[in-house]
């Protein structure tokens, strides 16, 4: 099966600047998690979903980040305006209802805000 | 606060040698537990994992090893190849809010030299 598809890879941007994450989740899988890696540290949980439901979202800055699961399949994460500390790995993940250990990362996109 | 700590940024181990990647956590409620492993360019990938009802879960090359009194796990790779090299995640999965969550390590380079 096809894994956890991500784009775009890489991404420059200046501070204040917006910029929006594509994911697209192994097909079949219910649940779609977004998380930031900034280099030195680990994966850190911005947002959940169930199908299109909000699940988590207690670690999502939302002043300036926001993410829709429209159709409970593909995912955007928006940052609006950027900061330079928003410079990180920005990776989404899947599982299947009730699998919460069985998740599938895909590749991430780097974000660099100078 | 970091929850769950990895204290070696980094670790170099010769082929064919045992490799040990240590991992502690402060939370006594945290009671499932899993090793990622990351290629650069590419998303965290599962790996093994235990849960706190075990001290010990072996997979092939892979144990892992649970001390509950001391908030303590490590992962040994057995015997030691230079596929391995790849940075480790630890991760203890905790129940919040009604939903489970990962809270991840900083991550530890292992470098296996052939």
């Amino acid at each position: 099966e096809a894994g956890v598809a991500q784009s775009p890879r890489y991404k420059i941007i200046e501070k204040r600047q917006s910029v929006a994450f594509w994911c697209n989740p192994i097909s079949g899988h219910a649940t779609l998690y977004w998380y930031q890696q900034i280099l030195g540290q680990g994966p850190k949980l911005l947002i959940q979903f169930q199908n299109n439901g909000v699940v988590d979202d207690s670690q999502l800055p939302k002043d300036r980040f926001s993410a829709e699961r429209l159709k409970g399949v593909d995912s955007t994460l928006k940052i609006q305006p950027a900061k330079l500390e928003d410079s990180a790995v920005y990776l989404c993940a899947s599982s299947r209802m009730g699998e919460f250990n069985e998740q599938y990362f895909g590749p991430g996109t780097r974000l660099t805000v100078t | 606060d970091q929850q769950v700590k990895q204290n070696s940024p980094s670790l170099s181990v010769q082929e064919g040698r045992i490799s040990i990647l240590n991992c502690d956590y402060t939370n006594s409620m945290f009671d499932y537990f899993l090793w990622y492993k990351k290629y650069p360019a590419e998303g965290p990938t599962f790996l093994i994992s235990i849960s706190s009802i075990k001290d010990k879960n072996e997979d092939g090359r892979f144990t892992v090893f649970l001390n509950k009194s001391a908030k303590h796990l490590s992962l040994h790779i057995v015997p030691s190849q230079p596929g391995d090299s790849a940075v480790y995640f630890c991760a203890a999965e905790t129940y919040t809010s009604g939903t489970y969550k990962y809270i991840f390590g900083t991550g530890t380079r292992l470098k296996v030299l052939a």
